[in-house]
């Protein structure tokens, strides 16, 4: 199957500073991308779309000034969690779409103090 | 309208017996319903999906049953073993395109197999 990395795997951070989070897509290009978080026993919740060289699509009630996601090129996109409070600690996911179906990365912890 | 309902929340299940997982949708636009394993800590791992024009799916040990009117579909693991203990999500995704769109994501199952 296809391979998506996340970097870095773990982040802890003071709360009021930036965060950003990788996302790969290893062996394969990739024009949209998706970023989910998820809570402690939780579901994931699709958080934006990411899409390679136009703005992000946010899902409603997600800040895009607080997420900003950069798709600079096929195979990468970034989350930027700006002015990080604790309550925004949490476990982010990304997803990737290639032959019909969607592979996820492994995922980043940030906790942020 | 979007979302999509899972049950039950956690099972229990001996090893070499039977889980079953339900989900249930309202979107008749869904067109493509994947399941996910998750362990802790990792991301979710595709592990067998199926699109409505088909009512059973079998790969394995897993096996997807889907009722198009019902707008049921659900996951069963045969001959469950200890290392299947994970939560297992299903899904759907939205409009057309199947899974080169969003997924929404069912609440889980935390599944156990007992030795």
């Amino acid at each position: 199957g296809a391979v998506v990395s996340q970097h870095p795997s773990w982040v802890i951070c003071k709360s009021g500073t930036s965060v950003k989070i990788e996302c790969r897509s290893l062996d394969f290009q990739a024009t949209t991308m998706f970023w989910y978080r998820q809570f402690p026993k939780q579901s994931l919740m699709l958080m934006a779309t990411s899409n390679e060289g136009s703005k992000a699509t946010y899902e409603q009630g997600v800040e895009k000034d607080k997420f900003l996601i950069n798709h600079a090129s096929l195979t990468l996109s970034t989350l930027t969690v700006t002015s990080a409070h604790p309550e925004d600690s949490s476990f982010y996911i990304c997803s990737a779409p290639r032959g019909g179906k969607q592979f996820f990365g492994p995922g980043t912890r940030l906790t942020v103090l | 309208q979007q979302q999509v309902k899972q049950s039950p929340q956690s099972l229990i299940v001996q090893k070499g017996g039977i889980s079953i997982i339900n989900c249930a949708y309202e979107n008749t636009a869904f067109d493509y319903f994947p399941w996910y394993q998750q362990f802790p800590g990792k991301g979710p791992a595709l592990l067998i999906a199926i699109r409505p024009d088909v009512s059973e799916k079998k790969e394995g040990r897993f096996t997807i049953s889907f009722n198009k009117s019902a707008k049921q579909f659900s996951l069963h693991i045969m001959d469950s073993q200890p290392g299947d203990s994970a939560t297992y999500f299903c899904a759907a995704s939205p409009n057309y395109g199947g899974a080169t769109n969003k997924l929404i994501f069912g609440t889980g199952t935390l599944l156990a197999v007992q030795p």
